[in-house]
């Protein structure tokens, strides 16, 4: 498949495991931020969202944490499977719903 | 229904070629997004088009326009390529209602190859 990224930091887990990756924004304005999955030849698929006024949001099977102080988000997915494998993007948004990206983390998930 | 539909797939131009590259919306979407995705840079915003208007630009030269018709289908063109150009080009569509989440939904993107 296509590479979206080469050198990213990479996560390595076994199926079952709960997997957290992390982020860190530059914007301390932002209020509202999504969590893309992006698997090999694909565009980025919408995983959970989560606005400035919260600091934790439920998804099936997946958590966000946002932490205001220290700038920084966190994706907690839990039972992690190999379809999980993908690489995946913080992003903070702006006016007319522009989108500023992390550099991405790519998880890989051992059956 | 139809996701985001961006044409062509793939494509190999050669140095000082021009290029356009098209996106069909999500129907009832009226706002167009278009990212550039290289290994080096990551994802970066082009510009984004609500009913045929360019509202937001990024950081990119002049060589790399857009427009948006009034069916909200986008297209993209970049003049006078150069090796640096050479990525996935994603086009991502919104319904921009008025409050509330707006999610943006990409397409699988033009992969640009040039030579």
């Amino acid at each position: 498949g296509e590479s979206v990224g080469l050198h990213l930091p990479t996560l390595s887990v076994q199926e079952g495991d709960n997997s957290i990756i992390n982020c860190a924004y530059s914007n301390s304005a932002s209020d509202y931020f999504i969590w893309y999955k992006q698997e090999s030849g694909k565009g980025p698929q919408f995983i959970i969202d989560i606005r400035s006024n919260m600091d934790k949001r439920q998804g099936q099977r997946v958590t966000v944490l946002l932490n205001k102080t220290v700038k920084h988000l966190s994706l907690q997915i839990a039972a992690t499977q190999p379809g999980d494998s993908a690489v995946y993007f913080c992003a903070e948004v702006g006016g007319y719903s522009t989108l500023t990206f992390g550099k991405g983390t790519m998880l890989l998930v051992s059956p | 229904k139809a996701g985001v539909t961006q044409t062509p797939r793939y494509l190999i131009k050669t140095r000082g070629q021009q290029v356009t590259l098209s996106c069909s919306p999500i129907s009832g979407h009226r706002s167009v997004s278009w990212y550039q995705q290289t290994p080096g840079q990551g994802l970066q915003f082009l510009f984004e088009y609500f009913s045929e208007t360019q509202r937001n630009k990024g950081n990119f030269p002049g060589r790399f326009s857009g427009r948006q018709f009034s069916n909200s289908r986008s297209e993209m063109n970049v003049s006078t390529l150069e090796l640096g150009d050479s990525a996935l080009y994603l086009c991502a569509s919104s319904y921009q209602p008025s409050s509330g989440a707006n999610v943006l939904t990409f397409g699988a993107g033009s992969r640009l190859t040039v030579l």
